[in-house]
């Protein structure tokens, strides 16, 4: 597996405002994941991304991943309180998984 | 389908204790990973199995930390001698290819 490079650490926004977190790679990535994990809890499989420029949606949620596979990002629509959490990105197969530190999302009623 | 089982969802410990997870995965699912979390940070894989096969340990702490997957289904992880710094979640995660589905974790507090 890669290791990629996630922004913001944190981010703090209104209810009902949007938020985005991106993840960079220095070398193309073969796939990249997104997971959710809301406090207390566990990572959940949201997402893999594997074609260059691929866009997909769940809901409000937009993923995309790079033309040149080097960076990918998830970008919520009008956030609810249901959205906190902390949003982590890897990339990998089988081997030598790497979870970094992840963006923590708090959403402000 | 049933996801992935973990036991006990909580332990608290002496330093110097020893301490055991158990993992029941995904029927059918290959790969099983432990992973540690503490507080604040991302999971850390600690080891990884490919049916009853070790893929990688290299972040194992050997000198304290074991684990197997006997018969390549269920694994336990455990930590003799337990340390303060070994306070965290621990959690187990299986995969037939590229998604990892996790278990609630084992949230272990030495004291």
């Amino acid at each position: 597996g890669q290791q990629v490079m996630q922004i913001p650490q944190y981010q703090h926004v209104q209810e009902g405002e949007d938020f985005t977190t991106y993840c960079n790679s220095s070398t193309t990535l073969s796939n990249i994941q997104w997971y959710k994990q809301r406090p207390g809890g566990h990572p959940v499989f949201l997402i893999q991304l594997v074609k260059s420029g691929e866009v997909k949606k769940q809901k409000r949620l937009t993923f995309q991943f790079g033309e040149a596979k080097k960076n990918s990002s998830l970008h919520i629509t009008a956030t609810q309180t249901t959205d906190v959490g902390t949003y982590f990105c890897i990339s990998g197969g089988y081997q030598k998984v790497t979870f970094g530190i992840g963006t923590k999302l708090q959403v402000i009623p | 389908e049933a996801g992935v089982a973990q036991s006990p969802r909580y332990k608290i410990i002496e330093k110097r204790q020893s301490v055991a997870f158990w993992c029941n995965p995904i029927s059918g699912h290959a790969t099983l990973y432990w992973y540690q979390q503490i507080l604040g940070q991302g999971p850390k894989l600690l080891i990884q199995f490919q049916n009853n096969g070790v893929v990688d340990d290299s972040q194992l702490p050997k000198d304290r930390f074991s684990a197997e997957r006997l018969k390549g289904v269920d694994s336990t992880l455990k930590i003799q001698p337990a340390k303060l710094e070994d306070s965290a979640v621990y959690l187990c995660a299986s995969s037939t290819a590229d998604t990892q589905y996790f278990g609630p974790g084992t949230r272990l507090t030495v004291l």
